[in-house]
């Protein structure tokens, strides 16, 4: 049973748009909520979190928005560069998981030049 | 500062036999964390380890276990291999285990079985 979902295995765009990476969850429990980004044959590395008491959360170039009712959350990306092609993954925990995380499946985004 | 390592980087084994990976925590770090990730998926959470103690394991075996030691790097042992553990393992360390404590990951361990 995926509790956290990322519908989207890929993600093509041009350099300077707008990328929108989508993740939704089903347990309710989960209260706080990550995107790390994956380079090959290096570890994830964390990029933005957001807890459930907020909707928004901005750093850069990079903001993360939660839709608490919808349990889906969107990071966006603006502009898109070409060093930002990696793999994107949504995770996310509770209180009562500590830092323990639940990963969803990744989405892979190309940023063309 | 010297981040997580792990080693080795790659590894075949045959199927029945075991291995044993390990990791080296971030400089002041004392929780690590095991995930299995398998092709096309998701880091998969197996374990979490906080100052030697088991702190927190996901659906995974009693085949896959796991130690840690004083200085806080960590062992992840897994017994009677099948072909479906065929995963890269990504361990990560943190300075907690509370919600918001963020983990470093390493580069992670390919291993394959035959």
């Amino acid at each position: 049973d995926q509790q956290v979902k990322q519908n989207s295995p890929s993600l093509s765009v041009q350099e300077g748009r707008i990328s929108i990476l989508n993740c939704d969850y089903t347990n309710s429990m989960f209260d706080y909520f990550l995107w790390y980004k994956k380079y090959p044959a290096e570890g994830p590395t964390f990029l933005i979190s957001i807890s459930s008491i907020k909707d928004k959360n901005e750093d850069g170039r990079f903001t993360v928005f939660l839709n608490k009712s919808a349990k889906h959350l969107s990071l966006h990306i603006v502009p898109s560069q070409p060093g930002d092609s990696a793999v994107y993954f949504c995770a996310a925990s509770a209180r009562e998981y500590g830092n323990k995380l639940v990963f969803g499946a990744g989405t892979i985004l190309r940023v063309k030049s | 500062e010297t981040g997580v390592t792990q080693s080795p980087t790659h590894l075949i084994k045959t199927r029945g036999q075991q291995v044993t990976l390990r990791c080296s925590s971030q400089s002041g770090h004392n929780t690590v964390s095991w995930y299995q990730q398998a092709l096309g998926q998701g880091p998969q959470f197996i374990f979490q380890y906080y100052r030697e103690e088991e702190n927190g394991r996901g659906n995974f075996p009693p085949r896959f276990s796991g130690l840690q030691f004083p200085n806080y790097s960590s062992e992840l042992n897994v017994n009677a291999l099948e072909l479906d553990d065929s995963a890269l393992y990504l361990c990560a360390s943190s300075s907690g285990t509370g919600l918001g404590y963020e983990q470093y990951f390493g580069p992670g361990t390919r291993l394959t079985v035959t």
